[in-house]
């Protein structure tokens, strides 16, 4: 079984300031795992991924995470916000070796102030 | 790549009638999904389908709610009688080849249903 966690459903920060979203996931075997983000009124678009490699993934817009096993963790950051960066952000996991189905996480809204 | 195409954006209808949603998939892409989101939920998996057959419709909420996929590019889900509780954002998905190797899901705009 694969499940994801979001700690909290909204985090708010100035513009400028370091954006951390965080991503915990569940799962049995090695995973895939994905942050994806939403614009109001849209859909869902692939922020980055991470299949196996290099644990630090660079995604778009500045964003990056972190694949860390230990800690069964893989969250999002970006150096400096803009107001442009509010949305949001889901977490996705995906169980190698399963139906490769993802499993979302509740989502996070990002809120920049300015 | 025109992406996932989702009809109609908005849509109002009264209790008990019935409402369908459409998507039209990447052309290529083998896997299509079907999601609910609401503020109480997130976002639910409702059914998805592989090369035109359903997989798994455990997530589908009632017999009131059914998704066909008649060809590859075109799928529908119904809801019939429709309920104020259906009001949500519908989304569809569609995925390449190669969920293997975790091929992220390509998400439409939407339909936005409300009931009342």
């Amino acid at each position: 079984a694969q499940s994801v966690t979001q700690l909290g459903s909204h985090v708010s920060v100035s513009e400028g300031a370091l954006v951390l979203l965080r991503c915990n996931y569940s799962s049995s075997v090695p995973p895939y795992l994905f942050w994806y983000v939403q614009y109001p009124n849209q859909g869902l678009q692939l922020l980055l991924k991470y299949t196996t490699g290099a644990t630090l993934v660079k995604g778009i817009n500045g964003f990056e995470a972190e694949f860390k096993k230990s800690e069964t963790s893989f969250h999002l950051t970006k150096p400096s916000a803009h107001m442009s960066d509010a949305a949001e952000y889901f977490c996705a996991v995906i169980s190698s070796g399963g139906s490769y189905i993802p499993t979302f996480g509740r989502g996070t809204s990002l809120i920049v102030h300015p | 790549d025109a992406g996932v195409i989702q009809s109609p954006r908005h849509e109002v209808t009264e209790m008990g009638q019935e409402v369908t949603l459409r998507c039209k998939p990447i052309s290529g892409h083998d896997y299509l999904f079907w999601y609910r989101q609401t503020m109480m939920r997130g976002l639910e998996l409702l059914i998805y389908f592989n090369n035109n057959v359903p997989i798994d419709d455990s997530g589908m909420p009632e017999d009131r709610f059914s998704a066909k996929m008649p060809n590859a590019s075109f799928s529908t889900l119904k809801i019939q009688p429709s309920e104020p509780r259906d009001s949500a954002v519908y989304f569809c998905a569609s995925r390449p080849p190669g969920g293997a190797v975790g091929s992220p899901l390509h998400f439409g705009n939407g339909t936005r249903l409300t009931v009342t």
